[in-house]
């Protein structure tokens, strides 16, 4: 299958701990956030999105957080599952209309250990 | 409900042919983007089609193109394929432009040689 983990900053935990992924984005601008999830051979997966006006948003086993002060946003996930292996990416958008235009991270690599 | 459907799968080209690649948008959704994914690599914006026009466009030169349906499908056209064009090509809908996240498809591989 298609393979986009190559030479991307892997996380690898263990089963049943949480992760935390992190992402810096370079646009203070932006106002809306999306976590995507991509397993090898399948588009990214819509995990979780957040606004500026927010500084958490928690969805089910996931919470993202947003800190604008630094630009930075990360995603947790609670209990991590050997479904959750994948790359991960953030996305923003700097128009603050069309969500087209996302401007997608590096991504970074998910290893469950059973 | 039908996701976002994208044909074909893979696809092998020479260079300076031309291609088209697909996309059936998720039942319910207007507005189709179209994004490059090179291996290792986030996907990068290409353009979006809103009521069968174009609504954006990414840093893609024009032989770069698309098409949107009035059913809401679309199509990418390249021509002259280039070397560097070998990549992943996702195609995601949106219930609207605004104010609604992007499903995607699971892409197109394409291979130039």
């Amino acid at each position: 299958g298609e393979s986009v983990g190559l030479h991307l900053p892997t996380l690898s935990v263990q089963e049943g701990d949480n992760s935390i992924i992190n992402c810096a984005y370079s646009n203070s601008a932006s106002d809306y956030f999306i976590w995507y999830k991509q397993e090898s051979g399948k588009g990214p997966q819509f995990i979780i999105d957040i606004r500026s006006n927010m500084d958490k948003r928690q969805g089910q086993r996931v919470t993202v957080l947003l800190n604008k002060t630094v630009k930075h946003l990360s995603l947790q996930i609670a209990a991590t599952q050997p479904g959750d292996s994948a790359v991960y990416f953030c996305a923003e958008n700097r128009y603050g209309g069309s969500q087209g235009n996302l401007i997608f991270g590096k991504g970074t690599k998910l290893s469950v250990k059973p | 409900e039908t996701g976002v459907t994208q044909s074909p799968t893979h696809l092998i080209k020479t260079r300076g042919q031309q291609v088209t690649l697909r996309c059936s948008s998720q039942s319910g959704h207007n507005t189709v983007s179209w994004y490059q994914q090179a291996l290792g690599q986030g996907p990068q914006f290409i353009f979006q089609y809103y009521r069968e026009e174009e609504n954006g466009r990414g840093n893609f030169p024009p032989r770069f193109s698309g098409l949107q349906f009035p059913n809401y499908s679309s199509e990418l056209n390249v021509n002259a394929l280039e070397l560097d064009d070998s990549a992943l090509y996702l195609c995601a809908s949106s219930l609207d432009r605004i104010n609604s996240p992007l499903h995607f498809g699971n892409g197109t591989r394409l291979t130039v040689t």
